[in-house]
């Protein structure tokens, strides 16, 4: 079956490094793969897409990369600040539908001052 | 324009009884979806709705349930109530098309007694 496996439950980094954060996934080859940002009690929120034939895309200090060869995607936040903490998701299509989607039980990234 | 709204915020329920959930959709979105949301399973499908019609749907027992109407709002329906059913349930509205991002609404936060 599908699986979406986001490596690292948490990630301690310290302000004005870049946050790497790692999203693999198997028996599948999504079209797109998106990242996702979720504060504690909150709905997640859309930061990034990226398609199957796109290798890497920025927005503003965020950058995203896919290698469907190895199955896996690359967040990275680079400059962090502490308001960067927060939980990042990878999210990938199931069923060839946006509304239904696979989502990694995420990483909770925590920067510090 | 306006986000997706869930109502209500929190749900105190006791085992065995029902519960309706409620979202309305971003104006102009037919897709909407369902998530659950628990510390040890991560975010999980429930069901999507296109048009009225529930277009695609996760692996849930049939005491989870779900309807769209035609003016695009969403409920959700769980019977007979589980301890286990304790969750952040999220909805989610999209054009209903690939390659577009997903909204969230904050989530209804319902615990079972």
């Amino acid at each position: 079956s599908q699986k979406i496996e986001q490596n690292s439950e948490a990630l301690n980094i310290q302000e004005g490094k870049t946050a790497t954060l790692t999203c693999n996934y198997t028996n599948y080859s999504p079209a797109y793969l998106q990242w996702y940002r979720q504060d504690p009690g909150r709905g997640p929120v859309f930061l990034l897409l990226i398609r199957e034939n796109e290798k890497e895309k920025r927005k503003e200090r965020l950058k995203v990369t896919f290698d469907t060869t190895l199955k896996q995607s690359l967040f990275h936040i680079t400059a962090s600040q502490p308001a960067d903490s927060a939980t990042y998701l990878c999210a990938l299509p199931r069923g060839g539908s946006q509304g239904n989607l696979i989502f990694g039980k995420g990483t909770k990234l925590s920067v510090k001052p | 324009k306006a986000g997706v709204t869930q109502t209500p915020r929190y749900l105190i329920k006791t085992r065995g009884q029902q519960v309706t959930l409620s979202c309305s959709p971003i104006s102009g979105h037919r897709s909407v979806s369902w998530y659950q949301q628990t510390p040890g399973q991560g975010l999980q499908f429930l069901f999507e709705y296109f048009s009225e019609t529930q277009r695609n749907k996760g692996n849930f027992p049939g005491r989870f349930s779900g309807r769209q109407f035609s003016n695009s709002r969403s409920e959700m329906n769980v019977s007979t109530l589980e301890l286990g059913d304790s969750a952040l349930y999220l909805c989610a509205s999209s054009p209903g098309w690939l390659n577009t991002e997903a909204f969230f609404g904050q989530g209804t936060r319902l615990t079972v007694v």
